[in-house]
């Protein structure tokens, strides 16, 4: 398995509070991304970074930050959480070089947010 | 990016075949068609994807139509550990930061 972890796992806020997730990887993929996932949907992309300090939105961006300092680590952001946050976050990488790892993504455990 | 559509649930028996549908009728010439499963309280994990031909490897079996307007994830020997809600997934190759669009899926139940 890829080693993508994912911080905190579980985490209760409330409304109007900052709220950072983390997530981490040790395969050197240049791609990683944030998905939402709601009950009974599919995944939603919030925001992607495709480098170092290079980022760009998905489709459900509003309200979401994302930095990327170094190759390892993507932080999600949320400025001041919503109820509406309250979701399942999953972080995804993915490689750039050919074969199987340009094709893949591989996801993290998730993190289960609340806002109260 | 281009839709596919999927049955909602199917169910199968233990140790059966089970043949996963999905339409994907607006696919472009620039699409590859991609699989994915979610187990329960997991991530995603990639299944197989392919082009044109049929693909097949550890995991499952890939048949894309001649028109490759649908396709169908084939798992030969299903078993309980495949419950899983599967995803078929059209990504575009020349699309920037090689993303994934997934829709609601196919929750597969798997009966002993």
């Amino acid at each position: 398995d890829a080693g993508i972890t994912q911080s905190p796992r579980h985490k209760v806020t409330e409304t109007g509070t900052p709220v950072t997730l983390r997530c981490h990887q040790t395969e050197n993929h240049r791609y990683m991304y944030w998905y939402r996932q709601d009950p009974g949907h599919g995944l939603r992309l919030i925001h992607y970074s495709y480098g170092v300090k290079d980022t760009d939105k998905g489709e459900v961006s509003d309200g979401y930050s994302v930095s990327r300092s170094k190759t390892e680590d993507f932080l999600l952001t949320l400025e001041s959480a919503t109820s509406s946050q309250t979701s399942v976050y999953f972080c995804a990488t993915g490689g750039l070089a050919g074969g199987l790892a340009y094709n893949e993504q591989f996801f993290g455990p998730g993190t289960r947010l609340t806002v109260l | 990016d281009a839709k596919t559509t999927q049955p909602n649930s199917m169910e199968s028996n233990e140790e059966e075949p089970v043949h996963l549908p999905c339409n994907h009728s607006t696919i472009s010439g620039t699409d590859y068609i991609h699989w994915y499963r979610q187990l329960p309280s997991q991530g995603p994990e990639y299944v197989i994807h392919g082009l044109t031909s049929n693909v097949n490897n550890r995991m499952a079996s890939l048949a894309i139509a001649e028109d490759r307007k649908s396709s169908t994830l084939i798992l030969h020997r299903a078993t309980l550990r495949d419950a899983a809600v599967y995803y078929c997934i059209l990504r575009d190759w020349e699309a920037a930061g090689n993303k994934l669009t997934f829709g609601g899926g196919t929750r597969v139940l798997v009966k002993p």
